[in-house]
């Protein structure tokens, strides 16, 4: 089983700044990474798919980046919304394999 | 606008079973998606728990201990999950999600629903 690694487990971010979050897999995954943003009492939401692509809807300031087992989620100019708990996720057509990494806190400074 | 909807008991014994339904409103089962559960424990990361596709084709992570079983009801627009002897362990929030295909990420989720398994 590919073990997701998310790390730092907690960021302190001030709004306007940039944060960048890591996700490494125990093995390569080519570019089957997806990120979600989860807020307290909501479902994850899709943000990026395919390691780079933006889901429908997810303004521009956030982007991934990344290949085989290194991969990168960045937020730039925070907003107070973007407060949340972030998780990478590999995915896997067939035989399907799907895990989560531990996921990273973005906390205010 | 694709909805999907979890219902079921928010408490279940130890040793019994765990039922929990989706219903997905404003599309159709007979597409290219596959139809998951994912869990959350209080407090904890996520947990995929197996799939389903129209046709009734069906897989499963295979790290989970407790019996697990996924069915789909087309003429309803639902699908089912029962997992069996169920542990404390298990107590978590069961989310219901979309995948473009098997394997996949998840683009559309419930709001999740939350089962304690306690006496």
């Amino acid at each position: 089983e590919t073990v997701m690694t998310q790390s730092p487990a907690t960021l302190y971010v001030s709004p306007g700044d940039s944060a960048t979050l890591s996700c490494r897999a125990s093995q390569n995954i080519v570019s089957n990474l997806a990120w979600y943003q989860q807020k307290p009492g909501q479902a994850p939401r899709l943000l990026i798919y395919g390691a780079s692509t933006r889901a429908t809807g997810i303004p521009a300031r956030f982007s991934g980046s990344g290949s085989g087992t290194q991969f990168t989620l960045t937020i730039s100019s925070l907003q107070s919304e973007d407060f949340a708990v972030y998780y990478c996720q590999r995915y896997n057509n067939w035989p399907p394999a799907l895990t989560f990494g531990g996921g990273t806190k973005v906390e205010i400074k | 606008q694709v909805q999907l909807q979890e219902s079921g008991p928010g408490l279940v014994r130890p040793s019994g079973t765990l039922s929990l339904t989706c219903a997905v409103s404003g599309g159709s089962f007979s597409s290219s998606n596959w139809w998951s559960w994912v869990r959350q424990p209080p407090g904890k990361g996520l947990e995929w728990i197996g799939e389903i596709f129209h046709s009734g084709t069906t897989n499963y992570n295979p790290s989970l201990k407790s019996p697990v079983t996924i069915s789909i009801d087309k003429s309803k627009n639902q699908f089912s999950l029962r997992l069996s002897s169920v542990t404390a362990a298990d107590t978590a929030v069961y989310y219901c999600a979309r995948a473009p295909a098997a394997g996949y990420y998840f683009d559309l989720w419930g709001q999740g629903t939350l089962v304690t398994v306690s006496s």
